[in-house]
């Protein structure tokens, strides 16, 4: 089955301090991929959408220079937090479309989520 | 705009005891349907999904739905629940009208089992 994978798992940083969270795809290629925040007991609110060589496409209110996406490759996706502050301090979770898979349109896979703590 | 309702925030239910999980939408013009499932500190994992066909969708861990048109709801249902089950349960949503095909996700429910 299609598998997507986050790095790291969880990670504690301090503020002021930028942080990398890294989203593959492990086995079929990511024309699309989405970036999620959900904040404890909370859904998922959805941050951007980016494509494969493309800029990402950020939902409103989200600070875009503040979150820097970056879809490299077909099986890649960055999210990175720059100048963290507590307030960022949440659980992110990518997940992955390939659209040239049978019901791509349809259908997405979620990483495991990272766990990002600010202090 | 597309949306999702799920309208119990927790649902407590004792252990072999019968569960449904409620899910209602808001436009019944060509949605797509799924019911996820989020154990603590976990990613979400997909339980099942309605794209067309049959109504009533059978998935992973004997868990169904049934799509119900008229109603514009997605139900869960479990016949007997295990303890395992505890966990958070996400309705949502997919189609032309949630913006190229998003998924929209409800607020959540939690299903506590009971002992």
């Amino acid at each position: 089955g299609a598998v997507v994978s986050q790095h790291p798992s969880r990670v504690i940083c301090k503020s002021g301090t930028s942080v990398k969270i890294e989203c593959r795809s492990l086995d079929f290629q990511a024309t699309t991929m989405f970036w999620y925040r959900q904040f404890p007991k909370q859904s998922l609110m959805l941050m951007a959408t980016s494509n494969e060589g493309s800029k990402a496409t950020y939902e409103q209110g989200v600070e875009k220079d503040k979150f820097l996406i970056n879809h490299a490759s077909l099986t890649l996706s960055t999210l990175t937090v720059t100048s963290a502050h507590p307030e960022d301090s949440s659980f992110y979770i990518c997940s992955a479309r390939d659209l040239l898979m049978g019901q791509g349109l349809y259908e997405q896979y979620f990483g495991p989520g990272t766990r990002l703590t600010v202090t | 705009a597309q949306s999702v309702t799920q309208l119990d925030s927790q649902v407590p239910v004792f252990e072999e005891a019968p569960v449904e999980l409620r899910c209602n939408y808001s436009s019944s013009v060509s949605v797509y349907l799924f019911w996820y499932v989020q154990y603590p500190n976990q990613g979400l994992q997909l339980l099942l999904k309605y794209l067309s066909g049959s109504t009533l969708v059978k998935g992973i861990n004997g868990f169904e739905a049934e799509f119900n048109k008229s109603q514009t709801s997605f139900h869960l249902r479990k016949p007997s629940v295990h303890i395992s089950d505890t966990a958070e349960y996400f309705c949502a949503v997919s189609g032309p009208n949630t913006g190229g095909f998003k998924t929209i996700f409800g607020a959540g429910t939690r299903l506590f089992v009971k002992a």
